[in-house]
């Protein structure tokens, strides 16, 4: 079993589609995140959800929406996409809210936004 | 976000070799500090976390050490392997944020 899941793991769209990722973890873990890898191969972190509610949301532009129906699910949903949006997106998931736990990645899902 | 430098950028050795990383950060409010290997098309994997000033941990033929004073953790590998290729990053944090490095990425020859 994959502890981490995101679907889809490739996605293709045109400018201005509306689109969602998703992910699930069976780790029973009490925080995700959705990670954004750069044109620049860093990973910069987007949100974190710690049991259904926001703890961080860096600055991102409000097209970006995570919405997270139970501590298991964290999805992505973007809106009017743009070229710049095209990127490999990470969920993950660690146990608490402290950054003393590790976090455990999914696979990874490729944006290409044309 | 804290600025975090990790170097060498790449590094490239033979096999049998050791090596070492170095990642930089910011001393003030550090909480704790990350290591994941990153193979290729895969997804990073944690190897260590450390909070300690003067925490030393081993896993296999990889070690890590801290120094939260001045800011620095130093990655090592012994003996590497050429399943040992992958990028190393380093990420350390405040309470609730890690910030990553972009990594040391390294190959190691038959």
């Amino acid at each position: 079993d994959t502890a981490v899941s995101q679907t889809p793991k490739y996605l293709v769209t045109q400018m201005g589609n509306d689109k969602s990722i998703k992910c699930e973890q069976n780790l029973g873990h009490d925080t995700m995140y959705w990670y954004k890898q750069d044109s620049k191969k860093f990973l910069k972190i987007m949100f974190s959800y710690n049991n259904k509610e926001l703890i961080i949301n860096e600055t991102v532009p409000n097209r970006f929406s995570p919405k997270s129906p139970d501590k298991a699910h964290l999805n992505l949903h973007i809106n009017s996409l743009e070229l710049g949006d095209s990127a490999v997106y990470f969920c993950a998931s660690s146990p608490g809210t402290s950054e003393r736990g590790e976090l455990f990645f999914g696979e990874g899902s490729r944006l290409t936004v044309l | 976000i804290l600025n975090v430098e990790q170097s060498p950028q790449s590094l490239h050795v033979q096999e049998g070799d050791s090596t070492n990383f170095t990642c930089s950060f910011p001393s003030s409010n550090f909480y704790a500090l990350h290591w994941y290997r990153w193979e290729t098309a895969k997804s990073p994997e944690a190897l260590f976390v450390m909070t300690l000033n003067g925490d030393e941990k081993k896993k296999g033929r990889i070690s890590a050490t801290l120094n939260t004073k001045e800011g620095y953790s130093y990655l090592y590998i012994k003996g590497s392997q050429p399943e040992d290729s992958a990028t190393y990053l380093c990420a350390p944090g405040g309470y609730s944020t890690l910030t990553f490095g972009k990594g040391t990425m390294l190959l190691v020859s038959p």
